[in-house]
């Protein structure tokens, strides 16, 4: 069965640098959703689309942006990189029209910012 | 903020159950239990998840108790690469799409040979 796809898997960036990380739900998957994963951590919540809108938000800093294209696949846009922003992004994907569809994760971006 | 409670690691021997327990004593009426998995550096997986009833499938089964305010995942015959850390996690209803997850502190989970 398809998966969320992520690209990409690897990312390496400078300081102040932008980068922006892409997100493909499963297809006919409405909902996608950005999580941040730091070394040691837990999987915090940045930020949900549903049907390309922006349905929720967690702890995004402002240099972040994101948006949910008319295919449903996602973009997460950072800018003026910092050391601490180093860590694995997921996202996530659920069904239409189902409040408690399941998340279904891909297997993340790793930002590194030098 | 999380709103469950486990226990930091937990060690289980290969091919014998290994049984998870969560604890939520603040679980609304209209949330779900979820139990999610992840294994170093991967993207969570799903496992299961539950309202009230009992619930199995071919990874786990779930088992919340009468009051919903704790419940025991358990995997009937671990292997080593069941080696993760398993998270519970409370989920309601969001109008407009469906509810994020919070993740929480979870279990670290080791099957030892």
């Amino acid at each position: 069965a398809a998966g969320v796809i992520q690209s990409p898997r690897h990312l390496i960036k400078e300081k102040r640098e932008t980068a922006t990380l892409k997100c493909y739900p499963i297809p006919r998957h409405d909902t996608v959703y950005w999580y941040q994963q730091g070394p040691g951590q837990d999987p915090q919540f940045l930020i949900s689309f549903y049907e390309k809108m922006q349905s929720d938000k967690g702890s995004i800093p402002d240099r972040f942006s994101a948006q949910q294209f008319s295919d449903y696949h996602s973009e997460l846009n950072m800018s003026s990189l910092e050391l601490g922003d180093s860590a694995l992004y997921f996202c996530a994907s659920s069904k239409p029209g189902q409040p408690n569809s399941p998340l279904h994760f891909g297997n993340g971006t790793r930002l590194t910012v030098t | 903020d999380a709103k469950t409670t486990q226990p930091p690691s937990m060690d289980c021997a290969e091919g014998r159950a290994a049984n998870l327990p969560c604890n939520h004593s603040t679980i609304s009426g209209n949330e779900y239990v979820y139990w999610y998995r992840q294994i170093h550096s991967q993207g969570p997986q799903y496992i299961i998840h539950g309202l009230k009833n009992n619930e199995t499938n071919e990874m786990a089964s779930l088992i919340i108790t009468e009051d919903r305010k704790s419940s025991t995942l358990i995997l009937p015959h671990a292997t080593l690469r069941d080696t993760a850390v398993y998270y519970c996690i409370v989920r309601g209803y969001h109008q407009g799409g469906s509810e994020k997850l919070v993740f929480g502190k979870g279990t670290k989970l080791t099957v030892n040979p």
